[in-house]
């Protein structure tokens, strides 16, 4: 059970767009630690997507983009391509009483189809 | 370039231990908290814990606290896990990454840790 909720999978076609969201709570997101996004290829290492809850890393496309609000967060892709197909996962910190941690999503399987 | 780089993977028994290595290049180590993430197969991210720049601030998950240990040589541009006590739910690809205000910015190819007798 991760601490912030995402949707196991999300799908669409070539050209739509897609959201994927991220919910927490008042100890993590809701306490205004940054929301970051993670794109995970198959077979490969997590690569940073968003940074700061809607900051692209140079070389990321500006089809990409995330908000946040309250206790929860969302990654937006437009114009899908299949590239694009992926595991993304969510990341914050959360204050619980064992001190700061780094909180993952359970990770959303993203299917272009 | 920054390049982390895992080692130290490899079958073990329930209840022996291992020591994990991230060897980094490309950046200033010490200007940087560092952590270890673990993916198991088929399974998403988890992770592991975290060590400020100078060791003065270590966390862990409640899943390997009081088993597995954290530490850094700045001189040698190095990160470390010792694991104890490992249990079959250890079983994982572990990525050390590196933290820049929060967001782990760069992740290793990571280094396979299969826990069975």
């Amino acid at each position: 059970q991760s601490v912030l909720t995402q949707p196991p999978s999300v799908s669409g076609a070539p050209g739509q767009r897609v959201t994927i969201s991220c919910t927490g709570s008042s100890s993590n997101i809701g306490a205004g630690y940054d929301v970051h996004w993670y794109q995970q290829l198959p077979g490969t290492a997590p690569k940073l997507l968003i940074y700061g809850n809607s900051n692209r890393p140079s070389g990321v496309p500006d089809r990409f983009s995330g908000s946040k609000s309250g206790t929860s967060a969302s990654l937006a892709i437009t114009g899908l391509q299949a590239e694009d197909e992926a595991d993304y996962y969510c990341q914050s910190y959360d204050s619980s009483l064992s001190g700061l941690h780094v909180v993952f999503g359970g990770g959303t399987k993203l299917t272009v189809l | 370039e920054v390049q982390l780089v895992e080692s130290g993977g490899g079958l073990v028994q329930p209840g022996r231990s291992l020591r994990l290595s991230c060897a980094a290049s490309g950046f200033t180590f010490d200007d940087y908290a560092m952590h270890w993430v673990r993916q198991a197969p088929g399974k998403g991210l988890e992770w592991v814990s975290g060590i400020s720049w100078n060791s003065g601030s270590i966390g862990y998950a409640d899943s390997v606290k009081g088993r597995f240990t954290i530490s850094r040589d700045n001189a040698k541009n190095s990160l470390y896990l010792q694991m104890n006590s490992l249990r079959a739910e250890d079983t994982a690809l572990y990525y050390c990454a590196k933290d820049r205000g929060g967001t782990l910015e760069d992740w290793g190819q990571g280094t396979l840790v299969t826990v069975s007798s």
